[in-house]
């Protein structure tokens, strides 16, 4: 059982360039969500999503999309990435109810240059 | 803004002695708290969890106490071992007003706990 998956782990960007997080789930979770993590920093919530097709803004959306075509698969966007975006990103499935206990990936490392 | 913080950066104990990693919460309609555990380079792991009408919640190793009156939550480790050594979160729920089960958690800086041999 895979869990939560992301892809790439590592990347390195210059500043404007584009690119996209890619987060699948095998556990069929109706809920998604996608995190930031900086140094000395708690996780802060980008975007989430609680069902296929649906996105909604979290704690920090700004200079981030997302997408939630297919309900395995949540993607985290930056068009224009800025030095500022440089961070490890966590992505985290959850199927909701009374616990909503939240399964994280094992982290993407972006660098912008 | 209301947010979630940790009293210790750090904390060092002895292997075979007992933990205490303490949290405050400012937001009084959390309902809802979690305690996770981060290893280096891994993505944060479910411990224990506590809802707002519950004190104390005991599971293997770990108890979480929920003091509302002063905002404090605590997680217990018993007889610490070192692959306890990692990072630890709090984190309180903000239920979404319109987005059904899903958790919006506030996290807090996370204490790094290091187990002495």
């Amino acid at each position: 059982n895979a869990g939560v998956t992301q892809t790439p782990k590592f990347r390195v960007l210059k500043t404007g360039q584009s690119m996209t997080l890619l987060c699948a789930q095998d556990m069929n979770h109706e809920y998604m969500y996608w995190y930031r993590q900086d140094p000395g920093m708690g996780l802060r919530l980008i975007h989430y999503s609680v069902g296929e097709g649906t996105t909604a803004k979290g704690e920090v959306p700004d200079g981030y999309n997302v997408s939630r075509l297919k309900k395995q698969n949540f993607l985290l966007g930056l068009e224009s990435a800025a030095p500022s975006q440089t961070s490890v990103y966590f992505c985290a499935s959850s199927s909701g109810g009374a616990t909503g206990e939240l399964f994280f990936g094992e982290g993407s490392r972006l660098t912008v240059l | 803004g209301e947010s979630v913080g940790l009293h210790l950066p750090t904390l060092s104990v002895q292997e075979g002695d007992n933990s205490i990693i303490n949290c405050a919460y400012s937001n009084s309609a959390s309902d809802y708290f979690i305690w996770y555990k981060q290893e280096s380079g891994k993505g944060p792991q479910f411990i224990i969890d506590i809802r707002s009408n519950m004190d104390k919640r005991q599971g293997q190793r770990v108890t979480v106490l929920l003091n509302k009156t002063v905002k404090h939550l605590s997680l217990q480790i018993a007889a610490t071992q070192p692959g306890d050594s990692a990072v630890y979160f709090c984190a309180e729920n903000r239920r979404g007003i319109s987005s059904g089960s899903a958790r919006q958690l506030t996290f807090g800086s996370g204490t790094q706990l290091t187990v002495l041999p």
